[in-house]
């Protein structure tokens, strides 16, 4: 079963506002987790590590004052697209890392397809 | 720059064939392995992860690395349609760190 939940599923905003996606854990503790953007039959790109209780840590390029990201809690980090634009329609996807008896597994969350008109 | 390479395909094989993906990293210091498959509009499913030379079997999925080669494959016996999806390479250098992904090579498995 699905082990990182997001929501919204799918958002539409005008141009100009903000836009809130969460990603949380299921039944497990994140300190870390990680913002991903495709945009079309294009690859992932990693956007920014989120950490627990402390600054997120982007990558190069990602703007982190548009893209804020706030992990506030061990099972939910937030992105927020502020001032979005249509060329921020896209669609981003949280990860997190489980661990098992002997190894650690990123799962994916299913995704929030964000369009800006 | 720390990469990994696939080719994007599309890799066409027919139904029942076995689907064989490739993939090649260049830092040395990469410890462990992951395939995602992904179709389209959603995001990435996690299918095998592989950390030891040679090969791991789970299904009718096969993963193989050969860190000496820097070399990891996928290899998909009975393939079906439903396998028909993008596949991504990620490979990481310690334990919970950030995954590199390679852009994935596409597999079609025609009737």
């Amino acid at each position: 079963g699905a082990v990182v939940s997001q929501h919204p599923s799918r958002v539409i905003c005008k141009s100009g506002t903000s836009v809130k996606i969460e990603c949380r854990s299921l039944d497990f503790q994140a300190t870390t987790m990680f913002w991903y953007r495709q945009f079309p039959k294009q690859s992932l790109m990693l956007m920014a590590t989120s950490n627990e209780g402390s600054k997120a840590t982007y990558e190069q390029g990602v703007e982190k004052d548009k893209f804020l990201i706030n992990h506030a809690s061990l099972t939910l980090s937030t992105l927020t697209v502020t001032s979005a634009h249509p060329e921020d329609s896209s669609f981003y996807i949280c990860s997190a890392w489980v661990s098992g008896t002997y190894s650690y597994e990123q799962y994916f969350g299913p995704g929030t397809r964000l369009t800006v008109t | 720059q720390k990469e990994v390479e696939q080719n994007s395909g599309p890799l066409s094989v027919p139904e029942g064939a076995i689907a064989s993906l490739n993939c090649t990293y260049s830092d040395r210091g990469s410890q462990s392995f992951f395939w995602y498959r992904q179709y389209s509009g959603k995001s990435p499913e996690l299918i095998m992860f592989i950390y030891s030379n040679g090969d791991k079997e789970d299904g009718r999925f096969t993963a193989q690395l050969n860190k000496a080669s820097q070399y990891v494959s996928l290899l998909i016996r009975d393939s079906q349609p439903s396998d028909s999806a993008t596949y991504l390479c990620a490979a990481n250098t310690g334990t919970a760190s950030k995954l590199t992904f390679g852009t994935g090579t596409r597999l079609q498995v025609t009737l």
